[in-house]
């Protein structure tokens, strides 16, 4: 089953601590992006990676991490430094280069506690 | 870098009436544009592009460099367009994509 998987759907974390969101794509994508989704302000980009060992800062990068060490793998750490963390996290992947379509995930909820 | 902006965060139309979803943007380069669509409870997906001129679901955009728009319009809308429509700008060189805040669509009976 082909796709691109985000885990876990709902996750709470107490404040000071760190956290990672998975996800993990079999689509064989080159770029893969992390977005933030908050009501009335839209998607808002992190980070996005175009290949492996590579990745760019986004909009709202502050207070956030990411590797890339697997094609199929993107996972987004938030770290105590992110001021306000509760909000609504979405992966996508595109083939680098193509017409710019992006697959997208289910989503993770975060809440901070 | 380049931006996108959705002025309308609702929009509310009647079924059978007409509808334009509006989108500006800002970039210096030549653009990319997309429109996406969020139905509830589903992913976000790619509703069309504007490179492929194409229509779906009855919907169109143009893009028009001079006003730097690319509004999205149906001329009948039904019930089943209710939906978030995120107008988005790709950065072809680095697959930088942007998202504009949205619009939330209802079509009333």
């Amino acid at each position: 089953d082909g796709g691109i998987t985000q885990s876990p759907k709902y996750l709470f974390r107490k404040e000071g601590q760190n956290v990672t969101l998975s996800c993990e794509q079999n689509l064989n994508h080159d770029a893969m992006y992390w977005y933030r989704q908050d009501p009335g302000q839209g998607l808002r980009l992190i980070y996005y990676s175009q290949i492996v060992n590579d990745f760019q800062k986004g909009d709202i990068a502050e207070g956030y991490s990411v590797s890339r060490e697997k094609k199929e793998s993107f996972p987004l750490t938030v770290t105590s430094a992110q001021k306000n963390p509760t909000a609504f996290y979405l992966c996508a992947s595109s083939l680098a280069g193509s017409t710019g379509e992006l697959f997208f995930g289910e989503g993770s909820r975060l809440t901070v506690l | 870098a380049q931006r996108v902006t959705q002025p309308e965060k609702l929009l509310s139309v009647f079924k059978g009436a007409p509808v334009e979803l509006k989108c500006n943007y800002s970039y210096s380069g030549s653009p990319e544009l997309f429109w996406y669509v969020q139905y509830s409870r589903q992913r976000l997906q790619l509703l069309l592009r504007h490179i492929s001129r194409e229509s779906i679901k009855g919907f169109t955009a143009d893009l028009n460099k001079g006003e730097t728009s690319f509004h999205l319009k149906k001329p009948f809308a039904q019930e089943e367009d209710s939906a978030m429509y995120y107008c988005a700008l790709l950065e072809k060189y680095n697959n930088d994509m942007r998202f504009g805040a949205g619009t939330r669509l209802t079509v009333k009976p």
